[in-house]
């Protein structure tokens, strides 16, 4: 079965530091990856999505992420935090059943920045 | 300004009462998704539509209820067979429901038991 794991429930870090949110996933074929940011009380915002071709992809608000197949990861990173990054970060798997699209999201990780 | 919409951002719910939450978008979206959101356990697919008048069950269905009349419309009724509804619930939407899309999320409504 399709699973995602993102084995940190909390993140710290200080603004200006550089950050790395990890994701683990379970899929038999190729997968369909996705990273999403919450912030609090809010719905999900798509920050990037990997498919297929280059390993690096970029995102919105400065992201980018890189799938390792053969680590089964897709690590979400950015160069400098800013504190307006604070937010929850949900990495999601793409499978398919029956033919029709079916996300299966982690449990998130949440971001503190210290100013 | 397109978007998705949901109704409303707080309900309370009495014991042995169904409630709905709305759910609507104006991105002529065809696919629809409704998500339970629990503290550290993510999201849950309870129901989906690609379709108007065709819906799926998720991975956590069991006590809960959709429909999908309109294209714009999916409403998600949480009936009193859900013993523990108390939660964030979120509704997505999708341009075909293809794996490729990017679904796009409403503000979520918060349900709590009296």
């Amino acid at each position: 079965a399709q699973s995602v794991t993102q084995p940190d429930i909390h993140i710290t870090v200080s603004e200006g530091a550089s950050l790395e949110l990890r994701c683990n996933y379970s899929y038999g074929a190729t997968p369909y990856l996705f990273w999403y940011v919450q912030s609090p009380g809010q719905g999900l915002q798509l920050l990037l999505k990997y498919f297929s071709g280059d390993t690096l992809v970029q995102g919105i608000k400065g992201f980018e992420a890189e799938f390792k197949r053969s680590q089964s990861s897709f690590n979400l990173r950015k160069p400098s935090v800013h504190w307006s990054d604070a937010a929850e970060y949900f990495c999601a798997v793409g499978r398919i059943s029956g033919g029709s699209y079916i996300p299966t999201f982690g449990r998130g990780t949440s971001l503190i920045v210290h100013p | 300004d397109g978007g998705i919409t949901q109704s409303p951002k707080y309900l309370f719910r009495k014991e042995g009462q169904n409630v709905t939450l709305s759910c609507e978008q104006n991105l002529n979206h065809d696919a629809m998704y409704w998500y339970r959101q629990d503290p550290g356990q993510g999201l849950r697919l309870i129901y989906y539509s690609q379709i108007v008048n065709d819906f799926q069950k998720g991975d956590i269905a069991e006590g809960y209820s959709v429909s999908r009349e309109k294209k714009e419309s999916f409403p998600l009724t949480v009936t009193s067979a859900q013993k523990n509804p108390t939660a964030f619930y979120l509704c997505a939407s999708s341009p075909t429901g293809s794996v490729i899309e990017t679904q796009y999320f409403g503000p979520g409504t918060r349900l709590l038991v009296l």
